[in-house]
């Protein structure tokens, strides 16, 4: 079945760093979605990319899809305290409507 | 517009004891997810309905667990009996065309 790989498990930056999650496929995928959920709270829907190579913006973040639509990545530029989090992806298959979340990357901030 | 409401917030119980947890969706949205979140195990979705009607519970633990969509604005997720292992975050989310809309979660300790 579809299965959803994310990394890294986890990631320390420094605040003002970069930071980096990737997420992978084994089947090529329909779209794929990226979430925030802050410690104590709820995932929160940031967007989904549907084309192949897609890049969209927000902000300081940076989301891409992949040529292939099996992998997935989003970049924070100059990370802030507010960024800390968990970040998910959720990817949905081409043959069913059934969306796939991974483990998520969750993120924390050193000042 | 109010957002996914669940109720209740928190819920401790004894094992063996019946639990239900309830969510209103926003209203228009015509999918509704119910996930369970552990520590070890993720986000993992249990059951989702389209139109009130179940589409796919294979994520659905075991018979203990039922849920029910009786109209557009109600849906209950059922555990009877509860267990220890049950304990976790319950989350319903429910969407539209693009992303999925959480709500803040039950937080179901099983005693």
């Amino acid at each position: 079945g579809q299965q959803v790989m994310q990394i890294p498990q986890y990631q320390h930056v420094q605040e003002g760093e970069d930071f980096t999650t990737y997420c992978n496929s084994s089947t090529t995928l329909s779209n794929i979605q990226w979430y925030k959920q802050r410690p104590g709270g709820h995932p929160v829907f940031l967007i989904q990319l549907v084309k192949s190579g897609e890049v969209k913006k927000q902000k300081r973040l940076t989301f891409q899809f992949g040529e292939a639509k099996k992998n997935s990545s989003l970049h924070i530029t100059a990370t802030q305290t507010t960024d800390v989090g968990t970040y998910f992806c959720a990817a949905e298959g081409n043959r069913d409507d059934k969306i796939i979340f991974g483990k998520g990357t969750r993120l924390h901030i050193l000042p | 517009d109010a957002g996914v409401i669940q109720s209740p917030r928190h819920e401790v119980t004894e094992m063996g004891q019946e639990v239900t947890l309830r969510c209103k969706p926003i209203s228009g949205h015509n999918s509704l997810f119910w996930y369970r979140q552990t520590m070890m195990r993720g986000l993992e979705l249990l059951i989702y309905f389209n139109n009130n009607v179940p589409i796919d519970d294979s994520g659905m633990p075991e018979d203990r667990f039922s849920a029910k969509m009786p109209n557009a604005s109600f849906s209950t997720l059922k555990i009877q009996p509860s267990e220890p292992r049950d304990s976790a975050v319950y989350f319903c989310a429910s969407s539209l065309v693009e992303g999925q809309f959480f709500g803040p979660g039950t937080r179901l300790t099983v005693l």
